[in-house]
């Protein structure tokens, strides 16, 4: 059981690059979500899905792009990358937060994705 | 003011003590709160749920309290295994995300 997969793991890029991130989960979970991590702030939410088909922005969305065609992907875009955006990105997916009778509502996170902009 | 707010640390205890951390949350509709452990470089993965009526786990003890809008995380007979970073998470307002904590970080000493 892979839980949730983060391609690619490291990537440097210059600044006006695009990129995109991709995270796969093979747990059949609803939601779906894209933080960035940098020291002394924790972890920030970029943006979220509720389900296929669906995107919302969280926390600080500007200057990313994301989609979810598929349950079990969420790809995270990089329109023209900044030295701000230089952090490492995790990916996470739940069941759904409030849990269920089945569901603790524990996010499983990817192990993550360092990206340098130079 | 941050939604989740944590002391940062660094707290260095010996092997052995018993630490105590607190988080604070400032939405008082949150309903689920999480504290996850973080390794250097390793991605966060969840160490317990925080319920009402708090919740024990071997060395690990969660609590909440509503009054004041904080839960806590005691940690007793401290091993060198448990240095790491703590977070804690606590459900947004629009129940469909976790806002977390800046995270504490721990070293437990020989």
């Amino acid at each position: 059981n892979a839980g949730v997969t983060q391609t690619p793991k490291f990537r440097v890029l210059k600044t006006g690059q695009s990129m995109t991130l991709l995270c796969a989960q093979d747990m059949n979970h609803e939601y779906m979500y894209w933080y960035r991590q940098d020291p002394g702030m924790g972890l920030r939410l970029i943006h979220y899905s509720v389900g296929e088909g669906t995107t919302a922005k969280g926390e600080v969305p500007d200057g990313y792009n994301v989609s979810r065609l598929k349950k079990q992907n969420f790809l995270l875009g990089l329109e023209s990358a900044a030295p701000s955006q230089t952090s490492v990105y995790f990916c996470a997916s739940s069941y759904s937060p409030t849990g269920g009778l089945d569901d603790t509502g524990e996010l499983f996170f990817g192990e993550g994705s360092r990206l340098t902009v130079l | 003011r941050k939604e989740v707010e944590q002391d940062p640390g660094p707290f260095n205890v010996p092997e052995g003590a018993t630490v105590a951390f607190n988080c604070t949350y400032s939405n008082s509709a949150s309903q689920s709160f999480f504290w996850y452990r973080q390794d250097c470089r390793k991605e966060p993965k969840l160490l317990m749920s925080v319920y009402s009526s708090g919740n024990e786990d071997g060395r690990f003890t969660a609590q909440l309290n509503r009054a004041s809008q904080y839960i806590s995380l005691l940690i007793r007979d401290s091993k060198l295994s448990d240095s790491a970073t703590y977070l804690c998470a606590a459900q947004d307002n629009y129940g469909q995300n976790f806002v977390f904590g800046p995270g504490t970080r721990l070293s437990v000493l020989p």
